[in-house]
């Protein structure tokens, strides 16, 4: 049983390019979680979405940053004319529910805005 | 929405000695409680986690114990070793999101 995937696991931008950030869920899994890792930091909520729906989305910025998991796919995390401050580790979990279920991380995306 | 405060930020220890983490959350409605760990450049990996309805989980040599009352769990390690230095985060599930403390680096001296 594979793992959460992730992918790329590196991408470097320039700023004003648009970073794609691909994860796929543990089988069986349907609840998908974003995270943000500045170095040396914890680990920020952006984002839980279920299949086709977004359930909270409080800590993501309004702007630039926007989430998907479609019926069919990977979760995609998208952020739009990347800046500096965009550096940072994207981690994606996955659960089977949202209530007493555990979170399994992929090994994380680090994107890097030059 | 959940806040939970985690302490101490760095912890430095001699091998064999034990090591405890504390981490306070604010939302009672909270339900689940795991501690993840996680290794330089390496993605978070669940170690323990507790539910409400438990006072105390023990594995091997990693314990964790929950005061709802209080609002408080504590991450215990004995008989440290080297391996076990790490950065360490307790988390608090409320309303389908969980929520991070800041993370402790353990560093065990060998």
């Amino acid at each position: 049983n594979a793992g959460v995937m992730q992918n790329p696991r590196h991408l470097v931008r320039r700023r004003g390019q648009e970073a794609r950030l691909r994860c796929s869920p543990m089988k069986g899994h349907s609840h998908v979680y974003w995270y943000r890792q500045l170095p040396e930091e914890g680990l920020k909520f952006m984002v839980y979405l279920q299949k086709e729906n977004i359930i909270d989305e409080s800590g993501m910025p309004k702007e630039r940053f926007s989430a998907e998991f479609p019926k069919e796919g990977p979760s995609i995390l998208r952020i739009q004319q990347v800046v500096r401050g965009d550096s940072a580790a994207y981690f994606c979990a996955s659960s089977q529910s949202s209530y007493n279920s555990p979170l399994h991380f992929g090994n994380g995306t680090r994107l890097t805005v030059t | 929405g959940e806040n939970v405060e985690q302490h101490p930020s760095t912890l430095s220890v001699q091998e064999g000695d034990s090591a405890v983490i504390k981490c306070t959350y604010s939302d009672s409605a909270s339900n689940y409680f795991p501690w993840y760990k996680q290794e330089l450049g390496k993605r978070p990996q669940l170690i323990i986690d507790i539910r409400s309805n438990v006072g105390e989980k023990k594995d091997q040599r990693i314990a964790v114990t929950l005061n709802k009352t209080a609002k408080h769990f504590s991450l215990h390690i004995t008989e440290t070793q080297p391996e076990d230095s790490a950065v360490y985060f307790c988390a608090a599930l409320g309303l389908g999101k969980l929520t991070f403390g800041q993370g402790t680096i353990l560093t065990v001296h060998p």
